[in-house]
C-alpha cells in the first residue's frame, strides 16, 4: 500500500513551457485534490475532483487544468508556466472522516 | 467559508519545555479541525484531528489538542519538548461536508532550543 504518490519530486521549467505533475493513490479514495505551498501562505486548494470525470476548482485555480480519468490518477497540468508558479505541490486523496493523505511533493521551480 | 489563524510564525521553546501552538477558525457549520506536521523536505503528516467526537484529542508523538468552541479555538499542545519536534505545524479546517477542500493556517515553525 503506497499512498499518495506524485512524480516528479523536482522540476525546472522555462516561461511557456508546460508540463504534467503525475499523482496516483491506491487505498480507493473517490476524492483527490491539489495543493500549492509558498512560503509564508500555507496550502492553497489548487482543484478538486469528487470522483472519476467529475473536477472542480478550488482557491487558486488559474493557469491549471486537471482531469480524472480513473479514481487512482489525478494529473495536474500547467499549460504555459510562469514564474508566478514556483511552488511545491502536493496531491492528497480524502478518507473518512475527511482525513487527508498528503504525497511527498512536487519541487517546481518556473525560471 | 471557514478560516485558520495560527498567532505565531515562529515559536521557540526549550528542550522539555511545554509546547504550545496556537489556532483559532472560523466556520459557518460545525467543522472538523486538523494538525498536520511537516518535516524538512517531506509532505504533510496528520497529528490528529477533531470530528465532533469528545473535545480533547490525542494524537501521535505525544501531541494533543482540544477544541473549544465557545473560544473556537483548538490549541496543539505537548508536555514536554524534543529536539525531533522541530517542524513546521498546520492547522486546518473543513466545514462540514461537501466537497471542498481543507482551509489551512499559514504555518507555525516550531524550533526546539537544547
Amino acid at each position: 500500500n503506497a499512498g499518495v504518490t506524485q512524480t516528479p519530486k523536482f522540476q525546472v521549467l522555462k516561461t511557456g513551457q508546460s508540463m504534467t505533475l503525475q499523482c496516483a493513490q491506491d487505498m480507493n479514495h473517490e476524492y483527490m485534490s491539489w495543493y500549492r505551498q509558498d512560503p509564508g501562505m500555507g496550502l492553497r486548494l489548487i482543484h478538486y475532483s469528487v470522483g472519476a470525470g467529475i473536477t472542480d476548482q478550488g482557491e487558486v485555480p488559474n493557469g491549471y487544468n486537471v482531469s480524472r480519468s480513473t479514481t487512482e490518477d489525478f494529473p495536474l497540468r500547467l499549460l504555459s508556466a510562469a514564474p508566478s508558479q514556483t511552488s511545491v505541490y502536493f496531491c492528497a486523496s480524502r478518507g473518512g472522516y475527511n482525513e487527508q493523505f498528503f504525497g511527498p511533493g512536487t519541487r517546481l521551480t518556473v525560471l | 467559508a471557514q478560516s485558520v489563524t495560527q498567532l505565531g510564525s515562529h515559536v521557540s521553546v526549550s528542550e522539555g519545555a511545554l509546547v504550545l501552538l496556537r489556532c483559532n477558525y472560523s466556520s459557518s457549520v460545525p467543522p472538523y479541525l486538523f494538525w498536520y506536521v511537516q518535516y524538512p523536505n517531506q509532505g504533510l503528516q496528520l497529528l490528529l484531528k477533531y470530528t465532533s467526537a469528545a473535545t480533547l484529542v490525542k494524537g501521535i508523538n505525544g501531541f494533543e489538542a482540544e477544541f473549544k468552541k465557545s473560544e473556537t479555538s483548538f490549541h496543539l499542545t505537548k508536555p514536554s519538548a524534543h529536539m525531533s519536534d522541530a517542524a513546521e505545524y498546520f492547522c486546518a479546517v473543513k466545514g462540514g461536508g461537501g466537497a471542498d477542500g481543507l482551509t489551512f493556517g499559514k504555518g507555525t515553525h516550531l524550533i526546539i532550543q537544547p
